[in-house]
């Protein structure tokens, strides 16, 4: 397995106003994924996000509210821009270790409260 | 459309009582079945993955196994410390992309 760690693991933030956060891991990964969990919900693929290439959205989320960077193969970071208290969320990121085996393994979360 | 099902969406045990939570799926072909659990406010834990029908894995107090339909996480004599939310994902065999669709999840309390 791998060390995946998450900054910051909580904030709360203002309508309208914008923020980024990071995902490290301690080994060199290909893929890695963003998600977000809703109060009481499951979790729902925000986008994949691949060394060398651009961010990958799954439908119903777009860049310009989730820009996602990848500059090297231990990082990525997630913004979320605007933001509005339906953004309140846990955002995960997770990591397919091996590539070969398909199993994804996730951080600790950030848990965002939008007021 | 692809569909993940988990039942119960609660389950209360007793220390040592053993139970089954069930994993339904609807996909086009499937890739792998993933168990993880979630402890409140971290994230998912990986547990187990299946791949074909039939193939069972275990963990400690933990068993996974696989239908063509279904899967089961079975618990035998659980414990307190097993309280958690335990999370169902397939990953359909079309998707060289990693999306996993995730069920509810089913949450599990164990009292002593």
């Amino acid at each position: 397995s791998a060390v995946i760690s998450q900054k910051p693991s909580r904030d709360i933030c203002q309508r309208g106003t914008s923020l980024t956060i990071q995902c490290q891991v301690d080994s060199q990964v290909t893929m890695m994924f963003w998600y977000r969990q809703q109060p009481g919900q499951s979790l729902t693929l925000i986008a994949t996000a691949n060394q060398g290439s651009e961010a990958t959205y799954e439908s119903g989320f777009v860049i310009d509210k989730f820009p996602i960077s990848r500059p090297n193969l231990t990082f990525s970071t997630l913004t979320v821009s605007n933001m509005s208290p339906e953004d309140s969320s846990i955002y995960l990121c997770s990591v397919d270790l091996r590539g070969d085996t398909d199993t994804q393994y996730f951080g600790p979360g950030t848990r965002l409260t939008v007021l | 459309e692809d569909q993940v099902t988990q039942s119960p969406e609660a389950l209360r045990l007793q220390e040592g009582e053993s139970s089954s939570l069930n994993c339904s799926y609807t996909v086009s072909g499937l890739r792998g079945l993933f168990w993880y659990r979630q402890d409140p406010g971290k994230g998912p834990e990986f547990l187990f993955t299946l791949y074909s029908a039939g193939e069972e894995k275990e963990k400690e107090r933990l068993k996974a196994t696989l239908t063509k339909k279904e899967s089961f996480l079975h618990i035998t004599a659980p414990k307190p410390e097993d309280s958690a939310t335990y999370l169902c994902a397939v990953l359909p065999v079309y998707n060289q992309g990693g999306k996993l669709i995730f069920g509810q999840g089913t949450e599990l309390s164990v009292k002593p």
